[in-house]
């Protein structure tokens, strides 16, 4: 069965980075998309950004532009999103989620468990 | 990018109820529209996709409709399980966004 298993939470000081890792398996690694979705405490559901892991093309949403980056490793078949220059407004619980099915028009099928990340002076 | 609306922001309803919530896109995006439902503490879950598609193993209590800019979700008869938060989610735009979200409480 598909599954999206996440690293464990974070705590960054502001300005800092930090690096979520996504693993995944049940399926063939590079043919789904894969998205980072975060939800701030309390809060809704915002998109962040989305990877092809077959070739790593990458879009972001503007808000995170510049600060983010999203890679695939398909020897281990992981994901992993990298936040830097980090606000206390970043402060969320992290999601990957893969698409229900290949194409980009797709809703999101399965998630992962979340990555709280935490940042504090 | 494409902005989500929804309608009421909470709702109260007892078990047994008929419950419709609603969604508006800034612009038609068709019915490239989905709904999830999340628990606390849980990830979301995909209900409903394309509009009006229930997705497997989800109960047919469950029906989505609309097209365009305007969609409702509807629970015809809400259930103890049922009480959760819920989001509309465009994927027309290559920038995926999210409404609000919609929390079913216990009336």
């Amino acid at each position: 069965q598909v599954q999206l298993v996440q690293s464990g939470a974070e705590v960054r000081k502001p300005g800092a980075s930090v690096k979520v890792s996504c693993k995944a398996s049940g399926y063939t690694f590079t043919t789904y998309y894969i998205h980072w979705v975060r939800q701030a405490p309390g809060q809704g559901l915002e998109w962040v950004g989305m990877i092809n892991p077959d070739g790593g093309e990458t879009t972001y949403a503007q808000k995170v532009q510049g600060r983010v980056l999203l890679t695939g490793d398909t020897s281990t078949s992981t994901l992993y999103m990298e936040l830097s220059s980090l606000r206390s407004d970043d402060t969320a619980l992290y999601y990957c989620a893969r698409g229900r099915t290949h194409m980009v028009t797709t809703p999101f099928g399965y998630w992962g468990q979340g990555t709280l990340v935490t940042v504090s002076s | 990018d494409i902005q989500m609306t929804q309608s009421p922001s909470t709702l109260s309803a007892s078990v047994g109820d008929r419950v419709t919530i609603t969604c508006r896109a800034s612009q038609s995006i068709i019915s490239w529209l989905a709904w999830y439902q999340q628990k606390p503490g849980k990830g979301p879950n995909l209900l409903i996709y394309k509009a009006s598609t229930l997705e497997s193993g989800v109960p047919s209590r469950f029906s989505g409709s609309g097209s365009g800019t305007e969609f409702t979700l509807t629970i015809s008869s809400l259930q103890p399980d049922d009480f959760a938060t819920y989001y509309c989610q465009q994927y027309y735009s290559n920038s995926w966004t999210f409404g609000q979200g919609t929390k079913v409480e216990i009336k």
